[in-house]
């Protein structure tokens, strides 16, 4: 079953604004992930966050994670039209990991 | 470095056939292998887990079986495929409970 519901589900941009998505969870985690689906290809792990952290960066990406709103948020700055995917929340809370629904980001030149 | 296949990369079967996808993990020992199946437009939906050789969790009942034959291999069989079995069904493999890596999946379409 699914844990994290990300929102929302599509978004649209312009190349060079920013992206920003979304993601929900329901129980206790130990860490947050988020991935990145290229359309019809696997899973790429994007960045990990911590129940203990609030906040990531790597390159233009930036995460945050409220464990007392039990959400995240994924931010792509400057987007480019490469970053056009499907991007995936998953919650570890100490067993498996669950999916959200992805948010499909569509990035237009 | 590690590396997961997974083929083959596409299949089209007809209602009633047998299924069997093959996932290998190079460059690592004793993985954690699992496999989601993802339906068209959706999340991914958790199969099967496996702790090591010959153990199986299965996480949704179903006409699917998985097996681990060798530390590094993990295969997934169906005697008599549904039209609902159509999907993407992608391999991955940790060895934490952390990132998880995936390989490029198999796009099964049941007629």
């Amino acid at each position: 079953s699914q844990q994290g519901e990300e929102d929302p589900q599509a978004l649209s941009i312009q190349e060079g604004e920013n992206a920003t998505m979304n993601c929900s969870y329901k129980t206790s985690i130990n860490n947050l992930q988020w991935y990145r689906q290229n359309s019809g290809r696997g899973l790429v792990h994007l960045i990990l966050i911590r129940s203990n952290e609030r906040e990531k960066h790597s390159g233009r990406l930036r995460v945050t994670l409220d464990t007392s709103k039990k959400s995240s948020s994924l931010l792509i700055t400057a987007s480019r039209a490469a970053d056009t995917a499907s991007y995936f929340c998953a919650t570890d809370a100490g067993g498996d990991m669950r999916f959200g629904a992805g948010t499909r980001l569509t990035v237009k030149p | 470095s590690q590396t997961i296949h997974q083929w083959p990369a596409t299949l089209v079967q007809p209602v009633g056939s047998p299924l069997s996808l093959e996932c290998t993990v190079e460059g690592t020992s004793n993985p954690n292998l699992y496999w989601y199946r993802q339906a068209a437009g959706r999340g991914l939906q958790l199969l099967f887990y496996s702790v090591g050789i010959g153990q199986i969790s299965s996480e949704v009942p179903q006409n699917l079986s998985a097996s681990r034959p060798q530390d590094r291999q993990f295969i997934l069989s169906s005697k008599k495929l549904l039209l609902s079995d159509s999907g993407f069904y992608l391999c991955a493999w940790t060895v934490s409970t952390d990132t998880q890596y995936f390989g490029p999946g198999t796009r099964l379409t049941v007629l």
